[in-house]
């Protein structure tokens, strides 16, 4: 068990580019969630897979933002046509057949 | 629908003093409540959940919380503070059904030496 990672780590771009993160779960974590956190604030949901099935996505998922889970495993997070308001840390979290979700370290995004 | 609600963003102990930071949540079924740790520029860490056993629960680095249903509160205390857990603390809640977390805004833990 290696906990949840995420990659990369920190994120600079430019306003209108595209950016996309990937999270790999603990190994066997059927769950894997998205959540955006701003400064100052909790972390906010944004999308929730069950395998490789999407089955929860927030309001704050504008169209600009796809996640996907191809295989059930890692999970990747794109930003299309970013604005500075996308600016936060996000973070991955997995879970097995259990309650409790373990949080990677983030990708701190800053859109110039 | 649920919440949770930090009282005070800001909490300053000394070194050695009791640690007590609070949240209330709110929920339609019994909850699952959880305290994270995030130290600068990280993660969450797991510190303590509740999961309807012992109402009673304690953690790692000595934190423990106590879940009151009657005053829908699950306040963490630590008795002696250490300048290592200088932090921002969240409290978060759960359905049953371990979907999405509701995590409260955060106490920002300071500990004057």
């Amino acid at each position: 068990d290696t906990g949840v990672s995420q990659d990369p780590r920190h994120k600079i771009t430019k306003r209108g580019q595209n950016v996309t993160f990937r999270c790999d779960p603990i190994s066997e974590h059927n769950r894997l969630y998205w959540y955006r956190q701003t400064l100052g604030q909790g972390p906010e949901f944004l999308t929730y897979f069950q395998n490789e099935a999407q089955l929860e996505k927030s309001r704050l998922l504008s169209d600009r933002f796809s996640a996907e889970r191809p295989k059930g495993s890692f999970s990747t997070l794109e930003i299309q046509r970013t604005e500075q308001g996308d600016s936060a840390m996000y973070l991955c979290a997995s879970t097995g057949y259990q309650e409790t979700q373990y949080f990677g370290p983030g990708t701190r995004l800053l859109v110039l | 629908a649920q919440s949770v609600t930090q009282l005070g963003s800001h909490v300053s102990v000394s070194e050695g003093a009791l640690v007590l930071l609070r949240c209330n949540y709110s929920s339609s079924v019994p909850p699952y409540l959880f305290w994270y740790v995030q130290y600068p520029n990280q993660g969450l860490q797991l510190l303590l959940k509740y999961t309807s056993a012992a109402t009673l629960v304690k953690g790692i680095n000595g934190f423990e919380a106590e879940f009151k249903k009657s005053e829908t509160s699950f306040h963490l205390t630590k008795p002696s503070a250490h300048m290592s857990d200088a932090a921002e603390y969240f409290c978060a809640v759960s359905e049953n059904t371990g979907n999405q977390f509701y995590f409260g805004t955060g106490t920002s833990l300071t500990v004057i030496p």
